[in-house]
């Protein structure tokens, strides 16, 4: 079973410019997960999805990032103009249900750099 | 005050021996625990759930204080492969809906 996957693995990219980056969850995963390590903190929540729908969107860092998933499949994550501080490594995740004690698989990351 | 704090580390140990990583959070509110793995430059991989009655899985066994509000992992007879970040994970709401991570402990097995 394929696992989730994220595109691209890294992105450099400057200050002003956009990114988009995409993640495939686990087929069939209605619950999708977006967060972010800066370098030396903790990984922060961003958002959720449940098929196509936003859940919480509540970690979301300001209007610069637009989250997507039409057809509740695979999501987009664009930052639009990026900045210096929005480097750092952006995980995607999903799980089949939401409940307690659900497992999390999360895909491998993006690292993003913003010069 | 950050809502999970660990020891970042690093924990250096021989092989076989035990150790043991605490994991405090701050919200009485919050409803699931978790430990996870995190091999450098991986993503993070579920060890296990951590429940109030405690639960082992071979050599890590993990516990639960909601008094305290602490979550601990033991780790028995360590392997050189146990050497990885350990993230303490904490959800305010059954499941996954809002989770927080704890910075990781890093645990480094010495030959």
């Amino acid at each position: 079973e394929a696992g989730v996957t994220q595109f691209p693995s890294h992105s450099v990219i400057e200050k002003g410019q956009t990114v988009t980056l995409r993640c495939d969850p686990i087929s069939g995963h209605d619950n999708l997960y977006w967060y972010r390590r800066v370098m030396g903190k903790e990984i922060k929540f961003l958002l959720h999805f449940v098929k196509e729908s936003k859940q919480d969107e509540s970690g979301m860092p300001n209007n610069r990032f637009l989250a997507e998933r039409t057809g509740g499949t695979y999501s987009t994550l664009k930052v639009q103009p990026a900045e210096l501080e929005d480097s750092g490594v952006y995980f995607c995740a999903s799980s089949l249900q939401q409940g307690a004690g659900e497992k999390l698989f999360f895909g491998s990351g993006t690292q993003l750099s913003v010069l | 005050r950050k809502e999970v704090e660990q020891d970042p580390g690093p924990f250096n140990v021989p092989e076989g021996a035990t150790v043991a990583f605490n994991c405090t959070y701050s919200n009485s509110a919050s409803q699931s625990f978790f430990w996870y793995r995190q091999d450098c430059r991986k993503e993070p991989k579920l060890l296990m759930s951590v429940y109030s009655s405690g639960n082992e899985d071979g050599r890590f066994t993990a516990q639960l204080n909601r008094a305290s509000q602490y979550i601990s992992l033991l780790i028995r007879d360590s392997k050189l492969s146990d050497s990885a970040t350990y993230l303490c994970v904490v959800s305010s709401r059954g499941g996954y809906q809002k989770v927080t991570f704890g910075i990781g402990t890093k645990l480094q097995v010495i030959p």
